[in-house]
């Protein structure tokens, strides 16, 4: 099976520079994504991972270790709007039937972003 | 284009009806999904569609039945819902089983 832990919630000034870590245990591993989730609404996709390093789009970072089983997602000058709920989810490398790889979620971080 | 759309927005159902929620996407992605949302909570997996064909059943009850008629077309038939299934119901679709995969905007149903 799959966990992934996350902190519950983060608070940071406008501005500044936050960084929510996810670490995960999985039986098959073959991506870490980041999603954001706004009250009320759906997940969007913000970045994905499948190979150890930095990907950088825009104002949003994901890091990627794995081995030590650790990602994070960084977010630079915040904005008011930023305040959201982020998920990080592993997609598990487990072949099933027809074809498919589950997405299994953490717990999401929820980020208040304050003036 | 990333787009996922899903109908109706809303929902209100009694406990025996029958009512059925739609998902379309036109990314010619060709695996698809259905996740429960509850408040607070992650998305849980429901259902996965992959080149059609149902890969993945979450041990979801039976009164919630998916169907894909084709590859980009997704439904979600309910019947004698619970009050407890009232949740926010998401389609998502992926270019292939192991891609990102794409969340329309969901359905908010509300089981009475």
């Amino acid at each position: 099976g799959q966990s992934l832990e996350q902190p519950s919630e983060v608070t940071a000034v406008e501005g500044a520079i936050v960084q929510i870590n996810c670490t995960y245990q999985t039986s098959g591993f073959y991506g870490l994504s980041w999603y954001q989730q706004h009250d009320g609404g759906a997940p969007t996709f913000l970045s994905y991972n499948a190979l150890d390093g930095l990907e950088e789009t825009g104002r949003f970072s994901s890091f990627l270790s794995r081995s030590d089983s650790y990602g994070y997602l960084l977010l630079q000058e915040l904005q008011m709007k930023d305040s959201a709920s982020y998920f990080c989810a592993v997609s598990d490398g487990s072949y099933s039937g027809a074809g498919s790889y589950q997405l299994t979620f953490g717990k999401g971080t929820k980020l208040s972003v304050i003036p | 284009d990333t787009e996922v759309t899903q109908t109706p927005k809303h929902l209100v159902m009694g406990m025996t009806n029958k009512k059925s929620l739609k998902c379309e996407q036109h990314m010619g992605h060709r695996a698809m999904y259905w996740y429960k949302q509850k408040a607070k909570k992650p998305p849980e997996l429901m259902f996965v569609y992959s080149y059609e064909k149902l890969s993945i059943n979450e041990s979801v009850p039976s009164r919630f039945s998916p169907e894909c008629p084709n590859s980009s077309l997704l439904n979600l038939h309910l019947h004698a819902l619970q009050p407890e299934d009232s949740a926010l119901y998401l389609c998502a679709s992926s270019r292939e089983p192991r891609g990102t995969q794409y969340f329309g905007p969901g359905t908010r149903l509300l089981v009475l």
